[in-house]
């Protein structure tokens, strides 16, 4: 069965900290994985889009880097700001599907 | 200038009533999607259209028809609503429909209140 997980489930950490999400993935054969950020009461969206041939994708001060051997990604957020607090989803896609399969997401919270 | 935006943007309603959620797009894309998005957070995929066509259609119950009068619209239409049914409801487009740099655009969600 094709699953997404994600850990962890929540995190807090201080302002002018770094953290890193992690996203654990069976889905095969593989197309693309995308993280989201979901503010709340938002709709989420995109940081970056990665695929099998790609290690790693920066957006400002986000970096996420992914290895499809072992199928995990990872997202690290470098010097966190306030406005960092929210829900982090990743996001796999199938080889010939249509179809996005969504983590359960981590809930990050910075604190001042 | 709303990319996609959706209405109502809140809505609280009785069980047994049917009720309808809209949703546009003004990026010109091809593809529509709505998502469930339960108390937990989890996002789930509900159906997609492509120029108007049905392309995904998961395990949902046949209370929910979605209904797409043009590649701009696809509204969700639910019926006799259960207790269950109470969610975020997001509307997403994208260009096409699969494709490895595919990024989607999401809706500000319907949040939906079933008494």
């Amino acid at each position: 069965k094709n699953q997404v997980e994600q850990s962890p489930q929540s995190l807090i950490i201080l302002e002018g900290k770094n953290c890193t999400l992690q996203c654990n993935y069976t889905v095969s054969p593989f197309s693309n994985l995308r993280w989201y950020k979901q503010d709340t009461g938002r709709g989420p969206v995109s940081l970056t889009i990665m695929t099998f041939s790609e290690n790693t994708k920066s957006n400002g001060r986000y970096t996420a880097t992914l290895d499809a051997d072992t199928k995990q990604s990872s997202l690290h957020i470098t010097a966190s700001q306030l406005s960092d607090s929210a829900s982090y989803i990743c996001v796999v896609s199938g080889k010939g599907t249509y179809k996005y399969i969504f983590g359960t997401g981590t809930r990050l919270k910075v604190l001042a | 200038d709303t990319a996609v935006s959706q209405t109502p943007k809140y809505l609280v309603t009785q069980m047994g009533n049917d009720k309808s959620i809209k949703c546009e797009q003004n990026l010109g894309h091809d593809t529509m999607y709505w998502y469930k998005q339960d108390s937990k957070k989890f996002l789930k995929i509900m159906f997609s259209y492509n120029n108007k066509e049905l392309i995904i259609n998961e395990t949902v119950p046949n209370r929910f028809s979605p209904k797409s009068p043009d590649k701009a619209h696809l509204n969700l239409h639910i019926n006799s609503l259960e207790l269950g049914d109470s969610a975020v409801y997001f509307c997403a487009s994208s260009q096409d429909p699969g494709g490895e740099y595919n990024e989607q655009f999401f809706g500000p969600g319907t949040r939906l209140t079933v008494l």
